[in-house]
């Protein structure tokens, strides 16, 4: 069935550092791959998403690459800040449907 | 250009009641999808409307109904509530499919 695993479900680093989160989905027809972030109390907010005719896309700090022929995709952050601590959620779309299949979340904390 | 708006933020049932859940979606968009999100995990697909007609169902049981107003808002009913059925739900909106939106969420509480 369709699936997205997510790693890692926490992340620790020091203000200034890069946090890599990773993800793989299991439909190959998967087209659309956005990344949310969730704070706490509050709904999740798209923080950048890429589709499948593309392998990189970056945002100021926020970068997402994408590896169809392995099925993963993973977000990158740089010169994190306190600000950036939340749960961060990938997900990705089943070709031909308008449904989101989340992973299970990562927990990121950033260390001032 | 205003955002998701759900309603009520909190809600405590009692098992086998009904509930209705509120979303406005955010102007323009004509998509509106709900998801629950189960205390530490990502948000499950229910079901998603797309001018007033249901566009897709994820694996909820047909308890689980919903409608799409002409101006695009939306409700989410549950019936015969269960204790695991407590769980934020996610609003969303988006204007055709990608992009979602989301609403900050409605709390239901089963006791």
């Amino acid at each position: 069935g369709e699936n997205v695993e997510q790693h890692p479900s926490t992340l620790s680093v020091q203000e200034g550092d890069s946090a890599v989160i990773k993800c793989t989905y299991s439909d190959s027809a998967s087209n659309y791959f956005p990344w949310y972030k969730q704070e706490l109390g509050k709904g999740p907010q798209l923080i950048i998403d890429i589709r499948s005719n593309v392998g990189e896309k970056k945002d100021q700090r926020i970068a997402v690459t994408l590896n169809k022929t392995a099925k993963h995709f993973s977000l990158h952050i740089t010169e994190t800040q306190p600000e950036d601590s939340a749960v961060y959620f990938c997900a990705a779309s089943p070709g031909g449907t308008y449904k989101y299949i989340f992973g299970t979340g990562t927990r990121l904390k950033v260390l001032a | 250009e205003t955002g998701v708006t759900q309603s009520p933020t909190h809600l405590i049932k009692t098992r086998g009641q009904q509930v209705t859940l509120r979303c406005s979606s955010q102007s323009g968009h004509n998509t509106v999808s709900w998801y629950q999100q189960a205390l530490g995990q990502g948000p499950q697909f229910i079901f998603q409307y797309y001018r007033e007609e249901e566009n897709g169902r994820g694996n909820f049981p047909p308890r689980f109904s919903g409608l799409q107003f002409p101006n695009y808002s939306s409700e989410l009913n549950v019936n015969a509530l269960e204790l695991d059925d407590s769980a934020l739900y996610l609003c969303a909106s988006s204007l055709e499919r990608d992009g979602y939106t989301f609403g900050s969420g409605t709390r239901l509480t089963v006791v």
